[in-house]
């Protein structure tokens, strides 16, 4: 079956404007993560959801930045009002399940987003 | 701060040798830990799997082991091959509220030449 697929792959974008990130899972998987990958930076945790339900927002770095998941399965990250830091690859990740086996099942990756921000 | 360090940050060796790589992390409490490979612009793709009692653990030419006392664990690539050359991130799930929260080291970039 297919993988976990992001769109746009690319996106240059103004600062100040807003933008939208897609990620569709692999079907089934009711786990799925947000990462953030900075040129020459380890993967840094947005968002985490289990099924609907986001039970851990923590690494969102402001309030400009927000996700959501419908039907358990298309997630969208938005970004509103772009800085430049925001540019970055970003990273959606989604698994089986996450609690129930003591987070154990790997985590399948997209190959990301790149955003530029000028 | 839960961390996951990784070292070296790069390393370059010749086509057919060993290599080491090493991760270090101080998560509380600790589930399991991965290693992950990462090709250039690509995700990064799952190699092995570590639990809290398990040592040693092999896929192909990649062995992981863990001292979970020490809170380390290494990466072990025999006879490398030129497609080895990507970067190899330690991931370290850390319980948080009845879930499981993957933690990222910065990777450790590795270049294959032939």
């Amino acid at each position: 079956g297919a993988g976990v697929s992001q769109s746009p792959s690319n996106k240059v974008t103004e600062k100040g404007k807003d933008v939208e990130l897609r990620c569709d899972p692999i079907s089934g998987h009711t786990a799925l993560y947000w990462y953030r990958q900075s040129l020459g930076q380890g993967l840094e945790f947005l968002i985490y959801f289990q099924g609907n339900s986001a039970p851990d927002k923590s690494g969102l770095p402001s309030d400009r930045f927000s996700a959501e998941r419908t039907g358990g399965s298309v997630s969208t990250l938005t970004i509103q009002r772009t800085q430049q830091e925001d540019s970055a690859v970003y990273l959606c990740a989604s698994s089986p399940r996450n609690s129930g086996d003591r987070g154990r099942s790997p985590l399948h990756f997209g190959n990301g987003t790149r955003l530029t921000v000028t | 701060k839960n961390q996951v360090e990784q070292s070296p940050q790069s390393l370059i060796i010749l086509e057919g040798k060993n290599c080491t790589l090493q991760c270090n992390y101080t998560v509380s409490p600790f589930s399991n830990l991965r290693w992950y490979k990462q090709d250039t612009g690509r995700g990064p793709v799952s190699l092995t799997i570590m639990t809290f009692s398990e040592n040693t653990k092999s896929n192909g030419r990649y062995t992981a082991t863990l001292d979970a006392d020490t809170k380390q664990s290494s990466l072990h690539i025999t006879a490398s091959q030129l497609s080895d050359s990507a970067s190899y991130i330690c991931v370290v799930s850390v319980a948080s509220g009845g879930s499981y929260i993957p933690t990222f080291g910065r990777g450790t970039s590795l270049i294959v030449h032939p």
